[in-house]
Order: C-alpha cells, then structure tokens, then sequence
C-alpha cells in the first residue's frame, strides 16, 4: 500500500536562511511524487514532480526537491526563505494507478 | 487559460439531506479526481475519472458517487449527509494519470 509521512507539523525559518520540508514515502513499484502548496481558503497549487530523471527536481518559486530511493525520501528545499513562503506545503505519491496520496501537511512559517 | 473551477464554493446543508457539487476542468483535460479535506488533514481520495469512465475509487461509502460527463466537466454527489461530511471538497484535473494534478479551489460544504 502506498503511504506518505510528513513528520514536522511545522517548520519556522528566518527570512533568507534556507529551508526545508521532509516527506518520506512508501509505494511499490517507481513512485510518482509530487509537492503541493496550500493556502488560506484556497486549492492546492503544484510546486515540482519527479517521475523518473534526475534526482534534483526543480519547480516553481524556486523551491526544488531531492528525491533519495535508498531513503525513501523526497524533501522540499529553498536556498533563500521568503516571507511569502508561508503556508502549508502537502507531498504526494502516486504510482500510475491515478490515485495520489497526501502526507497530512506541513506548516511552514517565515519570520521577518 | 482558465484553470479547474468549482461551485458553489461554499454550501450549508442539513443531516439526511443530499448534495451535487460540480467540476469543471482546464481545457484539454481529460481526467477529473475528487479529493475530501477535513480541516487539519491533508486531501483523502474519493474518486478519479478519466474518459467518463471510473478509474479509481477511494474508501468512501457508497453513499458517494460521481460522473464524468462528455465535456470532461465532473459531479460529485453524496446522499445522506452526516456531520461528519463537512469538509472542503477539492476538485482536480490532469492530462493523464501520471501527470499533475491542478485543483480548484474548493467547495465547502458545512452540515449542520
């Protein structure tokens, strides 16, 4: 059975200082992993995706992510916080049978 | 490019009462997927169409059920309401299974 675990309910950085959002995740066969943002009142937005390819994916915003098979990992990260960062980050996993998994959400605040 | 949208965005209803909430995809898309998010949680799959036809369904009762119409826009309709349905109901469409999602933002649907 497919899982994803997000372990830190919330993340707090300082403005400028890197940051980053783990997820771990269990499927079988390659995974499809995804991170969404979240937010106030509003849907999900789509940050970046690995499917297959290089193990340093980069998407929107310039947040990227590190996909870890031997971990199982795949964590968010940002060389530079902004303060328009916060919100609340979701990982999910797919394995082409079209139903995504989401980790319970990550918080992440950004201090001035 | 319009993207996925959803209505009403909100809605109240009572206990035992009946509820359609609609979808309509971005141009082009031909897979619709249906997402419960209880406050604090991240999306629960519900459903996934694709061409009309169901491609997966989540561990909902079978007082849920949808349908994906020839124009690729989506129901979801869920009889019998309990309280415990108040969620934000998340509507989301794709090319295909292994390509990202792009949700709406949302109806929320609040049983009194």
């Amino acid at each position: 059975a497919q899982s994803v675990a997000q372990p830190e309910d919330q993340v707090n950085v300082a403005e400028g200082n890197p940051l980053t959002v783990k997820c771990t995740y269990s499927v079988s066969g390659n995974p499809y992993l995804f991170w969404y943002v979240q937010y106030p009142n509003r849907g999900l937005q789509f940050l970046l995706k690995y499917i297959t390819g290089d193990n340093l994916v980069k998407g929107s915003y310039g947040f990227e992510a590190e996909f870890n098979k031997s971990q199982t990992s795949f964590h968010l990260k940002k060389p530079s916080a902004l303060v328009s960062d916060s919100a609340l980050y979701f990982c999910a996993v797919g394995s082409g049978t079209y139903k995504y998994i989401f980790g319970t959400g990550t918080r992440l605040k950004v201090l001035a | 490019d319009a993207g996925v949208t959803q209505s009403p965005t909100h809605l109240i209803k009572t206990r035992g009462q009946h509820v359609t909430l609609r979808c309509s995809p971005i141009s082009g898309h031909k897979s619709v997927s249906w997402y419960q998010q209880v406050l604090g949680q991240g999306p629960q799959f519900i459903f996934q169409y694709y061409e009309k036809e169901e491609r997966g369904r989540g561990n909902f009762p079978d007082r849920f059920s949808a349908r994906q119409f020839p124009n690729y826009s989506s129901e979801l309709n869920v009889n019998a309401l309990l309280l415990g349905d108040s969620a934000l109901y998340l509507c989301a469409s794709s090319l295909a299974g292994d390509q990202p999602q792009h949700f709406g933002d949302g109806t929320r649907l609040s049983i009194l």
